[in-house]
């Protein structure tokens, strides 16, 4: 299976705040990376498919880039509903996999 | 709109078995697959697999095969996820999501099965 790595695990930031998630694949996996908000209680929900197209619906303070195995995730101003947990996930192999989130906490 | 209902929660002894189920709205059923997702308690989101509405080919992550079965009902766009000899592991968060471009775009709210002697 692809595995997913996520870092940081856990950050802390301020309203206002630049926050920048990084998603690495153990192999390629072109653009076929996703990004998924979970607040807690709730089901996830798409934020960015295919590495950087905004899902319908997402404010555009949230984008996404990269390929191959190095992804990000950036929110240019994060704001007092931003507060989850993020999860990047591969679609590029036959069985898809997550990575182990990042949980995003207010400072 | 596009909506995904899950069956209520469940409680079971472990051995038992429990059928969830995730019934569509909105759009047309065969048109697009439903995935699987189990959440543990307090950990992240893990891949279970995905089954294939035209063909009800499914597609097992590894460490879901054998006691987890994919299945549909058509008729009424309902899919269902059947688990037998539940063990205490098996406690968790069931969430069914509609995979379209690669991606999982729409999720049903939830079901919790919870497994306890």
């Amino acid at each position: 299976d692809i595995q997913m790595t996520q870092s940081p695990s856990s950050l802390s930031a301020s309203v206002g705040d630049r926050v920048t998630i990084t998603c690495r694949a153990s192999q390629s996996i072109s653009s076929y990376l996703n990004w998924y908000q979970q607040k807690p209680g709730e089901a996830p929900k798409l934020l960015i498919y295919t590495a950087s197209s905004l899902q319908s619906g997402v404010p555009s303070r949230f984008s996404g880039s990269g390929s191959g195995t190095d992804f990000t995730l950036t929110i240019s101003s994060l704001q007092p509903e931003d507060f989850a947990t993020y999860y990047c996930q591969q679609s590029d192999s036959t069985l898809w996999t997550f990575g182990q989130g990042t949980e995003v906490e207010i400072k | 709109q596009v909506q995904l209902v899950q069956s209520g929660s469940e409680l079971k002894k472990p051995g038992a078995s429990v059928k969830v189920s995730c019934k569509a709205s909105g759009y047309t059923f065969t048109d697009y697959g439903i995935n699987w997702v189990r959440q543990a308690p307090g950990q992240g989101l893990e891949w279970m697999g995905w089954i294939n509405t035209n063909t009800w080919n499914p597609t097992y992550a590894q460490g879901f095969t054998g006691r987890f079965v994919f299945s549909l009902d058509t008729s009424v766009s309902t899919a269902l996820l059947q688990i037998s000899s539940l063990k205490a592991e098996d406690t968790a968060v069931y969430y069914c999501a509609r995979s379209n471009r690669d991606a999982l775009d729409f999720w049903g709210p939830g079901t919790m099965v919870s497994v306890s002697s």
